[in-house]
């Protein structure tokens, strides 16, 4: 069935320093992969997004790498700050000939020590 | 970027008796919405995809008489649990695409207290 695992749980950096989350997937009909950041009590809000036709996209400190042949995509998240500190969340996207549904990955708590 | 509507924010509810959840589409038409529920410190899990005008489609494990989905509206779909227990107790978010974007956009939530 669907399967997204994400890696690690936790995470602390020290501020400045990169942090780097890992997601894995299961189905090869996955072709759109969103990150989102999550904080206490909120909404998840989509930070960066790859499709499967591209292997690589950067925004600012955040980029996101999709290995397809593999399965996995990272993020990576340069010169850290204090308010880096969240929940991230990776997913696919599955598209089938009548539908699609997002399937997410566990979640990292990232913290960011000063 | 699109806005998702939720609510309520927050609810606390006896035990034994019905909550319904709105979510709604406020600048845009949205055919498909999706209801996620997550407990304290877990990740989003998918339990349904409402369609507008027919049934939803509900994910493995979710009981769809407990968990009744109504997509009356292109712009409005309800989450109703019936007969709650404390063991519903949590974070009930629905999205949403809107046309001509592939990321999904999250209301903001409805944390469920059942006592």
């Amino acid at each position: 069935g669907e399967n997204v695992e994400q890696h690690p749980s936790t995470l602390s950096v020290q501020e400045g320093d990169s942090a780097v989350i890992k997601c894995t997937y299961s189905d090869s009909a996955s072709n759109y992969f969103p990150w989102y950041k999550q904080e206490l009590g909120k909404r998840p809000q989509l930070i960066i997004d790859i499709r499967s036709n591209v292997g690589e996209k950067k925004d600012q400190r955040i980029a996101v790498t999709l290995n397809k042949t593999a399965k996995h995509f990272s993020l990576h998240i340069t010169e850290t700050q204090p308010e880096d500190s969240a929940v991230y969340f990776c997913a696919a996207k599955l598209e089938y000939s009548s539908a699609s549904k997002i399937i997410f990955g566990s979640g990292t708590r990232l913290s960011i020590r000063p | 970027g699109a806005v998702v509507s939720q609510h309520p924010s927050w609810v606390i509810c006896k035990s034994g008796t019905s909550v319904k959840i709105e979510c709604r589409s406020l600048d845009f038409q949205a055919t498909t919405m999706f209801w996620y529920r997550q407990f304290p410190k877990q990740s989003l899990m998918l339990m349904a995809t409402s369609n507008e005008g027919s049934k939803a489609t509900y994910e493995q494990g979710v009981e769809k008489d407990k968990f009744l989905i109504n997509h009356a509206s292109l712009t409005l779909s309800t989450l109703t649990v019936t007969s709650a227990h404390p063991e519903d107790s949590s974070f009930y978010i629905c999205s949403a695409r809107a046309p001509g974007y592939t990321e999904a956009f999250f209301g903001q939530g409805t944390r469920l207290t059942v006592v």
